[in-house]
């Protein structure tokens, strides 16, 4: 069974086009998180949400727009997609309690490529 | 801010040989530091954290860890490498002063040859 899943796996799209990632957590975890992970392998964090609200907004463009329907899901929105917007993304969960001691649980990543 | 270093890019060691990848951090309140690994078009799987007591963790697969406060260091070490460990490895640190982010280093990748 998927902890953490992601779709899609693989994007390819223009410049210009608006896309989505979906992102599931079966783990009954409070807190998700976006992370953006670039071709030096760099990871950032863009996002987090607790319970559906807010509570990690790196300085990412307005273009990226979370929303997190309820606490299991936490999909990510990008519209006008740019050349420097290819990377892959990572979702991740983790439980709320006692946070500070608490690892995250990533997806498998979605792999976005803008020609 | 909190921050995460790992000063190596690669790490190279022969199959049976002990292993090391350095990880240091900065952090204004306690530090609760982890160790993720991440194969090719993989997500990252967790393998220990330390949060606090004995200075040593043992982890998944073999692995374990070390912290140093005098050092601000965490290292991460195997006794015995094989080439299946043969992965990018991150360090990552969350300050107990900051506790939603957790901040990853920039990543060593571990070459274990047969």
């Amino acid at each position: 069974d998927t902890a953490v899943s992601q779709t899609p796996k693989y994007l390819v799209t223009q410049m210009g086009n608006d896309k989505s990632i979906k992102c599931e957590q079966n783990l009954g975890h409070d807190t998700m998180y976006w992370y953006k992970q670039d071709s030096k392998k760099f990871l950032k964090i863009m996002f987090s949400y607790n319970n559906k609200e807010l509570i990690i907004n790196e300085t990412v463009p307005n273009r990226f727009s979370p929303k997190s329907p309820d606490k299991a899901h936490l999909n990510l929105h990008i519209n006008s997609l740019e050349l420097g917007d290819s990377a892959v993304y990572f979702c991740a969960s983790s439980p709320r309690g006692a946070q500070v001691r608490r690892e995250l649980f990533f997806g498998e990543g979605s792999r976005l490529t803008v020609l | 801010a909190q921050s995460v270093a790992q000063p190596e890019d690669q790490v190279n060691v022969a199959e049976g040989n002990p292993l090391t990848v350095k990880c240091t951090y900065s952090v204004s309140g306690n530090p609760y530091l982890f160790w993720y690994v991440q194969y090719p078009n993989r997500g990252l799987q967790f393998l220990l954290k330390y949060i606090t007591g004995d200075n040593l963790v043992k982890g998944s697969y073999g692995f374990e860890a070390e912290f140093n406060k005098s050092q601000t260091s965490f290292h991460l070490k195997k006794p015995s490498a094989l080439v299946s460990d043969s992965a990018l490895y991150f360090c990552a640190v969350r300050d107990g002063r900051n506790t939603d982010k957790l901040i990853f280093g920039t990543g060593t990748r571990l070459q274990v040859f047969p």
